[in-house]
């Protein structure tokens, strides 16, 4: 497609149940990045993707958020035993060189999840 | 840690005039700075970005922004704000010795420009 895509635009679940959220990237796009926003914040980093290996995952914020990429092209990030702090937009963005110097990443729409 | 302090939450503007949003980062190496935009209903989106050569750097719809490396600074200008500019702005840092590229985003400014 044209841009990153996610799905679903909206998630809303109750606390403890399990979600996944799904982006994805820009085609030819080897590096894919999830980030958290939450009301009034600006988006902060959780894990990056270079190719289907996580290459950083240093700002994932426990044991239950996990992310995979098993073909290089799609990630799914899944959170399980949700709880209300994880209520949050949830952006995705993928860059073509994967960190390179002059790279740049272009944001999906983000998936807003509402536990309740 | 670093860290990105951007100085306004909330700014309002009359249309015509002038605007700076003021970015502060904390990092002592060599980074790739950039401003995002996010107006009302839609994504982020790129405005402008710094990776080397002239501090100056300009975007698209008339931005501009100043990379001062002495005051670890990134401020955004435009001389002349519309009402289509009402949105929010993101600066947002990328240190070099991370070779993944993750952003290291400031709280946001929200732009109200009054027609």
């Amino acid at each position: 497609g044209a841009g990153v895509s996610q799905t679903p635009s909206n998630k809303v679940t109750e606390k403890g149940k399990y979600v996944e959220l799904r982006c994805d990237p820009i085609s030819g796009h080897t590096a894919l990045y999830w980030y958290r926003q939450s009301l009034g914040q600006g988006p902060e980093f959780l894990i990056y993707f270079q190719g289907t290996g996580a290459a950083d995952d240093s700002g994932l914020p426990n044991d239950r958020f996990f992310a995979v990429r098993p073909e290089g092209s799609v990630s799914t990030l899944k959170i399980q035993r949700t709880e209300r702090g994880d209520s949050a937009v949830y952006l995705c963005a993928s860059s073509l060189l994967a960190g390179g110097i002059t790279d740049t990443q272009y944001f999906g729409p983000g998936t807003r999840l509402t536990v309740l | 840690a670093q860290s990105v302090s951007q100085h306004n939450h909330h700014v309002i503007l009359s249309e015509a005039a002038s605007l700076e949003l003021g970015c502060n980062y904390s990092y002592g190496g060599t980074v790739n700075l950039f401003w995002y935009v996010q107006y009302p209903g839609q994504h982020l989106q790129l405005l402008l970005k710094y990776f080397s050569g002239d501090p100056l750097v300009k975007g698209i719809k008339g931005f501009e922004a100043e990379f001062i490396k002495s005051k670890f600074s990134f401020n955004l200008r435009k001389p002349s704000v519309q009402w289509s500019d009402t949105a929010e702005y993101f600066c947002a840092v990328s240190p070099l010795y991370n070779q993944g590229g993750k952003l290291i985003f400031g709280q946001g400014t929200e732009l109200s420009v009054k027609p």
